[in-house]
């Protein structure tokens, strides 16, 4: 089935270390969405693709980085993660038009 | 920016009892979508309901966007409906960016 995927599920790193979590969709939407979402809070959105055009939220912290290299694939990459940036990470698409947004399972990122 | 109002925050059930989940929002929107989270932290979209009234099963929602508000109805409810409820609304010109609720969080009881 047609779906978005986020590898790895569970992602431990210790403080400082870069660490990476990745998204794929089989959908071939042209917008990707990351969102990060903290505990007991709703998601907040970091970033979006719109095809290769990147926008960044003004209160994304320069730690987060994204890179997408085709339309299937979207990479979250933290370069220096603390302890606050332990959260649920959250990919999303869309067709744009259609406004429907299509969550994958999320990466829950520890950081030791 | 936009505000989204989710109640109430929290909700017990007795397995096959109704509900509703009321979201209120400050700006007209183009977009709305609720959303169920499961246990497991998976978003599942239930409806995207900018305006009118759908069906799903036992769940329906309806969104007066004239009064800024929508509604989420749960009829017969099951334990596995237990998880975390979300509004979410793009107003216009927001090239696609969700606002989140706060969210319901509901649990039912066998």
């Amino acid at each position: 089935d047609a779906m978005v995927i986020q590898n790895p599920r569970y992602q431990v790193t210790q403080f400082g270390k870069p660490v990476t979590l990745s998204c794929s969709q089989t959908l071939n939407h042209n917008v990707m969405y990351w969102y990060q979402q903290k505990s007991s809070q709703a998601p907040k959105l970091l970033f979006h693709y719109y095809d290769k055009d990147f926008n960044n939220e003004a209160d994304t912290p320069d730690n987060f980085q994204s890179r997408r290299p085709n339309t299937s694939f979207c990479f979250l990459d933290i370069r220096s993660p603390g302890l606050g940036d332990a959260a649920m990470y959250l990919c999303a698409t869309t067709l744009f038009g259609t406004d429907t947004q299509y969550f994958g399972p999320g990466t829950r990122l520890t950081v030791l | 920016g936009i505000q989204v109002e989710q109640s109430p925050p929290d909700l017990i059930l007795q397995e096959g009892a109704n509900s509703t989940l009321r979201c209120n929002f400050s700006d007209s929107v183009n977009n709305l979508q609720w959303f169920h989270q499961n246990p497991w932290g998976q978003l599942i979209n239930l409806f995207y309901i900018p305006s009118g009234t759908k069906q799903n099963g036992r769940l329906s929602a309806t969104t007066v966007a004239t009064e800024r508000y929508s509604l989420l109805y749960i009829s017969s409810s099951q334990t596995t409906d237990s998880g975390v409820y979300f509004c979410a609304v793009e107003s216009y010109n927001q090239g696609g960016k969700l606002i989140f609720g706060q969210g319901t969080e509901l649990s039912v009881k066998p």
